[in-house]
Parts: C-alpha cells; sequence; structure tokens
C-alpha cells in the first residue's frame, strides 16, 4: 500500500548511543517533515525538507540531524541520544499542490 | 508567528450525544485549518481541512467542522457521537501568507471519550 513508513517501531536506546530513523514515502512527495510527540504538548516540528538535498530546522532541533539524499527517504539522526528525546516521532508527507499530510505510523523511542 | 489552542484536555460524552471538540488560532494572515484524529499506537489520520470558501467544511465519520474568521475558531462537531470515536483529536494550523513551507502548527490535542 503507498503511504509512509518508519522503521523502526520500538527502540530503546542507552544515553549516549546513537541512531537514525528511516521514513521513506512512495507518493513521490517533495516535502517531509519530522515531529516528535509529547503528552500534553502536541506534535513539534524537529526538521524539515522541501525537496531532495534540502533541509531545514523546525520548531526543536538541537540533538537531532537529518539527511535527504533520496526523494523517498528522509532520515532523522540522534548523534548522542539523551533521556530528554524520549517520545514518539512521526514522519509526514505532503504533495506540492496538496494542503495536508500523509503520517507514518511512528516510533517508540525510549532513552535510559 | 502561528499557534493553535485546544482548551480542553479531554471531553467527555455519552454516546448518541453531540460531540465538539473546540480549537483556536492564531495567524498572522489567512489560516489554512486541519482536523487529525490518533487511534490508540497509531499514527495520525486527516479528518478535514478549511482552505476557502464555504466556513462550513465536512470530512470523514460523519465530522464537520466551522471555520469562524472574528473568533479565530475552529471546533470540531459530530451530531452523534459513537463509542468508536473515542480517540486523540488534534487542531493544526498554517499561515499561508507566512510559510511557503507547508509547516503545520499543531495544538496540544483534546483526548475524546465516548461512553455507552
Amino acid at each position: 500500500n503507498a503511504g509512509v513508513t518508519q522503521t523502526p517501531k520500538f527502540r530503546v536506546l542507552k544515553t549516549g548511543q546513537s541512531m537514525t530513523l528511516l521514513c521513506a514515502q512512495d507518493m513521490n512527495h517533495e516535502y517531509m517533515y519530522w515531529y516528535r510527540q509529547d503528552p500534553g504538548m502536541g506534535l513539534r516540528l524537529i526538521h524539515y525538507s522541501v525537496g531532495e538535498g534540502t533541509t531545514a530546522k523546525g520548531e526543536v532541533p538541537d540533538g537531532y540531524n537529518v539527511s535527504r539524499l533520496k526523494k523517498q527517504n528522509f532520515l532523522l539522526g540522534l548523534e548522542s541520544a539523551a533521556p530528554s528525546q524520549t517520545s514518539v516521532y512521526f514522519c509526514a508527507s505532503r504533495e506540492t499542490t496538496d494542503y495536508g499530510y500523509t503520517f507514518g505510523s511512528g516510533t517508540r523511542l525510549t532513552v535510559v | 508567528a502561528q499557534s493553535v489552542a485546544q482548551p480542553e484536555d479531554q471531553v467527555n460524552v455519552a454516546e448518541g450525544n453531540p460531540l465538539t471538540v473546540k480549537c483556536t488560532y492564531s495567524v498572522s494572515g489567512n489560516p489554512y485549518l486541519f482536523w487529525y484524529v490518533q487511534y490508540p499506537n497509531r499514527g495520525l489520520q486527516f479528518l478535514l481541512k478549511y482552505i476557502t470558501g464555504d466556513n462550513l467544511v465536512k470530512g470523514s465519520y460523519g465530522f464537520e467542522a466551522e471555520f469562524n474568521k472574528s473568533q479565530t475558531s475552529f471546533h470540531l462537531k459530530k451530531p452523534s457521537a459513537l463509542v468508536s470515536d473515542s480517540a486523540l483529536y488534534f487542531c493544526a494550523v498554517r499561515d499561508h501568507a507566512s510559510d511557503s513551507w507547508g509547516k503545520l502548527q499543531f495544538g496540544a490535542g483534546t483526548q475524546v471519550v465516548v461512553t455507552p
């Protein structure tokens, strides 16, 4: 089925470890976004991309890096995980002429 | 800067009764407004949007929302709630005038609990 796929779905990290979250979409969307969801805070934008090779910072970018080497993939990296990065991470994509997002099913990350 | 407020953390309603989830927004230009729903351990699903035109927009699963420019509100409504409507609802706004990248600002979410 077409859509946005996130891997992994669950992960537990130790403080200081690194990892990469993968977001893949097969809809040929130009725009892709990474959000984190925390209780009582809604979704907050981490980084976003407006096309292959271009990325920009969102509302809460510190501690994260991203790359968009291929149009269909948007990677979110944590270089040195901290407990404050315990969250549910959602990726979304959008077609240029559309207004709403298509969301992935999320990655639940726990940093201990 | 754009912002969204959902004043209620939780809304409780009996099955068959009307359901309203409140949302107010602040943007510098014309808003694009959205409602999404999240079921447990799932991603967000699109319900409806207001871009322009008729202030009353209809969406999925019998939901509708009314755009009120003077009150800067976009409340979500359903005439008769179902137990299966129990979920977390998010309002989101995009300021079309100031943001060309389509970034959405989300509210904190409102948990809807529908009791049988």
